[in-house]
């Protein structure tokens, strides 16, 4: 079955980086792309980015520009979300998901479990 | 503020139908497919409506999305205890060089 695999918890300081892995599975990594979306607590639903993993393209929030990379690995159908420069409200769960759309983003259908995020001093 | 507009909160009592409402702009909902997801406690967002009005393989027929020029609705029908939960609308949005946007959610109870 289609499935989305993430790293685990992580905590970082302020100013610190952190890069969240994503293992797909049970389908063909590069028909589809990546989504990242996070959830700060007790908040909805934001969005990060989308990378396609059939050309690499990327589109970002603009909120996030400057400090966040998505890249993948099509050797081992994993994604990658590296943020830079964290502050304590970036603490949130990054969910990746995977996305219809390869050429541009169209909508999530399969969900990561998370990984809880935690930026404090 | 969240792009596409949602009421915070919906209840209703088992066998009843909801509605809940999501609210956008010509950039958004009108010109792009709008998806809805279903996020129980302390779980992460499941796929509900696809493409404005799709339901995916092991979502029942309970669950109904529609669209209309700048707005759409989920429906959910015959309502239970475990429809319990928070529900978003999201969509694409042409506007400031393209990006996902998602309702502020709706928190649905069952009474």
């Amino acid at each position: 079955q289609v499935q989305l695999v993430q790293s685990g918890a992580e905590v970082k300081k302020p100013g610190a980086s952190v890069k969240v892995s994503c293992k797909a599975s049970g389908y063909i990594f590069t028909s589809y792309g990546i989504s990242w979306v996070r959830q700060a607590p007790g908040q909805g639903l934001e969005w990060v980015g989308w990378i396609s993993a059939y050309n690499g393209n990327t589109k970002n929030a603009q909120t996030l520009q400057g400090r966040v990379t998505l890249t993948t690995d099509t050797s081992t159908s994993t994604a990658y979300l590296e943020l830079r420069t964290l502050r304590s409200d970036d603490t949130a769960v990054y969910y990746c998901a995977r996305d219809d759309g390869i050429l541009k983003p169209l909508g999530m259908d399969v969900w990561g479990q998370g990984t809880t995020v935690t930026v404090s001093s | 503020q969240p792009v596409l507009t949602q009421p915070p909160s919906a209840s209703g009592t088992p066998g009843q139908r909801v509605t809940i409402s999501c609210s956008g702009s010509s950039s958004n909902i009108e010109t792009n497919y709008v998806y809805w997801y279903q996020q129980l406690p302390g779980t992460a967002p499941k796929l509900l409506i696809y493409r404005n009005d799709q339901r995916p393989s092991g979502v029942p027929d309970r669950f109904s999305g529609s669209k209309s020029g700048t707005s759409a609705s989920l429906a959910i029908s015959g309502l239970r205890s475990e429809d319990e939960g928070n529900y978003y609308c999201a969509t694409w949005d042409d506007s400031l060089s393209g990006r996902e946007v998602f309702g502020g959610g709706t928190k649905l109870t069952v009474l």
